[in-house]
């Protein structure tokens, strides 16, 4: 059951500024939104992490709209070696108990010089 | 501080063979999170162990186990291999469990490749 919808890929020049949108209708309450990134053949890197508004890091920021049912995590003046694969999570919780982080197909990210 | 670390990186087994893969989480964290990520499936969550104690499992069938020690390393171990257990099989640690916490950012560690014959 999918928790997440993003675009498979996009392609961005480098220097120009990237924005991945996320849908994530069904939300829990006390869910944090959750994007990673991973490069080939590694595992996945936190980037950033937010509730809700907006949150910004050295790398990233994280939009999030007021009703949480989207995100949209932006990506200042990108190089080539932003070039991966951007996984957008929310949790899950199968039962009672229990917890998961379910990464979706993600969005391939190419980088363009 | 040290990261994620993973052994062995790369292994080549044969159908029916078991294998045991281990993992160290990163000093301090007491969880530790299993994924097997394939081309066709992604990346999917296998087990969740914390202080000693399996909290969450994904649908994979019981030929796929773990176990964690009183140092929070862990062991993943897959017997009677398939075909399709070869995937790239990650590691992640975080501070806490999910289960009671939702802010719970998990570091991974750079996998192990396993291949099957």
């Amino acid at each position: 059951l999918a928790k997440t919808t993003q675009p498979i890929s996009m392609d961005s020049y480098e220097g120009q500024e990237v924005n991945i949108t996320c849908s994530h209708n069904n939300i829990a309450t006390n869910d944090y939104i959750t994007w990673y990134q991973q490069f080939p053949s590694q595992g996945p890197r936190f980037i950033i992490q937010g509730y809700k508004t907006k949150v910004t890091n050295e790398v990233a920021s994280l939009f999030i709209p007021a009703d949480r049912k989207s995100s949209t995590l932006s990506l200042p003046r990108v190089s080539l070696s932003d070039t991966a694969v951007y996984y957008c999570l929310v949790g899950d919780r199968p039962g009672a108990g229990s917890y998961q982080l379910t990464f979706g197909k993600g969005t391939k990210l190419s980088v363009i010089p | 501080k040290a990261g994620v670390t993973q052994t062995p990186r790369y292994l080549i087994k044969t159908r029916g063979q078991q294998v045991t893969l281990s993992c160290s989480p990163i000093s301090g964290h007491r969880s530790v999170s299993w994924y097997q990520q394939t081309p066709g499936q992604g990346l999917q969550f296998l087990f969740e162990y914390f202080s000693e104690t399996q909290r969450n499992k994904g649908n994979f069938p019981g030929r796929f186990s773990g176990r964690q020690f009183s140092n929070s390393r862990s062991e993943m171990n897959v017997s009677t291999l398939e075909l399709g257990d070869s995937a790239l099989y990650l590691c992640a640690s975080s501070l806490n469990s999910g289960v009671a916490f939702s802010y719970n950012e998990q570091f991974f560690g750079p996998g192990t490749r396993l291949t099957v014959l």
